[in-house]
Order: C-alpha cells, then sequence, then structure tokens
C-alpha cells in the first residue's frame, strides 16, 4: 500500500562516514524531493528532480549529493556527515510541479 | 530568495473553538498553496490546497482563504476537537516550481 518508501526508518553513523539514504515510489510521479528536518523544524528543501533533471538549492552543503538512476528510485548520500547532520530526512513525490507532494515516512540519521 | 512566513508558531484553543493560521509568500508567481499536517513523529500529509483562480476552498470543518493581491493565505479550522492537535505548515512555490514550506504552527486543542 505505501507509496513512498525509504529505507531505512532509522540510520546510525559515524561521524564522517559515508551514508545513503534510499527512496522509492509506486506512483510514478515525474518530481522527487529530498527534505531535511530538523526537530521542531519545518522541511528544509535539499535536492529535487524533474525527471532526470537535477536542482539543488543554493544553500544545501557540497556534503550532500543525490542520484536518480531511474523514475523510482532517488538517494540521498552524506559523504562524511557532521553531528549537525542529524535530522530526519524525508523524500516526497509529486505528479508535476505545483501537486500534491506525498511524503515517504522519513529516514531519522543519527551521527555518532 | 522567495520565502514563506507563517504564524503564529504556536496556538492553542479550547475544544470547539476555530483556530486560524496565516501565511505570506513573497513570489507573486506562486499559484499553489497547500496545508500540511504533521502529527509527532509521522510524515506530512495534506490536508487542503487553494490554486489562484480561487479565492476560497472549504473541506467539511477545514477552509483555506487566499488573498493575492496582499500574498497572504490562511488555514481555518472549526470546531475543533483533540485529534487536531498537530503542526501545522503552509507552502508556496519557489521559482514557482519545488515548494518551500512556513515555519510551522503547533495547534494544541485543549479538551
Amino acid at each position: 500500500d505505501a507509496m513512498v518508501i525509504q529505507n531505512p526508518r532509522y540510520q546510525v553513523t559515524q561521524f564522517g562516514k559515508p551514508v545513503t539514504l534510499s527512496c522509492s515510489q509506486t506512483l510514478n510521479h515525474n518530481v522527487m524531493y529530498w527534505y531535511q528536518q530538523k526537530s521542531s523544524q519545518a522541511p528544509k528543501l535539499l535536492f529535487h528532480y524533474y525527471d532526470k533533471d537535477f536542482n539543488n538549492e543554493a544553500d544545501t552543503p557540497d556534503n550532500f549529493q543525490s542520484r536518480r538512476p531511474n523514475t523510482s528510485f532517488c538517494f540521498l548520500d552524506i559523504r562524511s556527515p557532521g553531528l549537525g547532520d542529524a535530522a530526519m530526512y524525508l523524500c516526497a513525490t509529486s505528479i508535476g510541479w505545483n501537486t500534491e507532494a506525498f511524503f515517504g515516512q522519513g529516514t531519522r540519521l543519527t551521527v555518532v | 530568495g522567495e520565502n514563506v512566513e507563517q504564524h503564529p508558531s504556536t496556538l492553542s484553543v479550547q475544544e470547539g473553538d476555530s483556530a486560524v493560521i496565516k501565511c505570506t509568500y513573497s513570489d507573486s508567481a506562486s499559484n499553489y498553496f497547500p496545508w500540511y499536517k504533521q502529527e509527532l513523529g509521522k510524515r506530512p500529509q495534506l490536508i487542503i490546497d487553494i490554486r489562484s483562480n480561487v479565492g476560497e476552498k472549504k473541506d467539511q470543518r477545514i477552509a483555506v482563504t487566499l488573498n493575492k493581491t496582499a500574498k497572504h493565505f490562511s488555514l481555518h479550522i472549526t470546531e475543533t476537537q483533540p485529534e487536531d492537535s498537530a503542526v501545522y505548515f503552509c507552502a508556496a512555490p519557489t521559482g514557482r516550481r519545488a515548494l518551500t514550506f512556513g515555519s510551522g504552527t503547533r495547534l494544541q486543542v485543549q479538551p
């Protein structure tokens, strides 16, 4: 039944050790987003794709990268996680611009 | 850059009262304005949205109003219930594309 699936739900990584978060969708939506949400804050947009057209926000740290190998999957790579990168990472999809965004359950990242 | 401002940051109401949350946006080209509800530990979920060609939209106890001239839109919840307690986020497209979220309003409905 799940339409936007994120794995894992919880990820613990060591300071400086690369980590990859994954997202898959069964909706065949054109747009996929990655948001970072820290405690008691709004989701902050990191990247988005329209199909293969990639866009990163101006203030997204270089430490963060993304890949979308096909319509269904999208990955968030954090090359050298710092303590400040601990957060909930939310993947979302939408059929196009200016349409409802469907969120996955998120991956809670802990950096130790 | 484009931004979305939301207030109040917290709102406490008695069960049965109404709640109003307001947002302003900066990009005059924005034409889609959703509201999301996020319960503790859960994903944001759309509760209502409005497009720029209408001024108001209702869905049972929830309504959204849009003033394009003033560049603000509001969420109205009537007859509030304890299960309405959550964080509510407004959003608007930036650069006419991806959604930027407001800072959120924590609504507490007191029984």
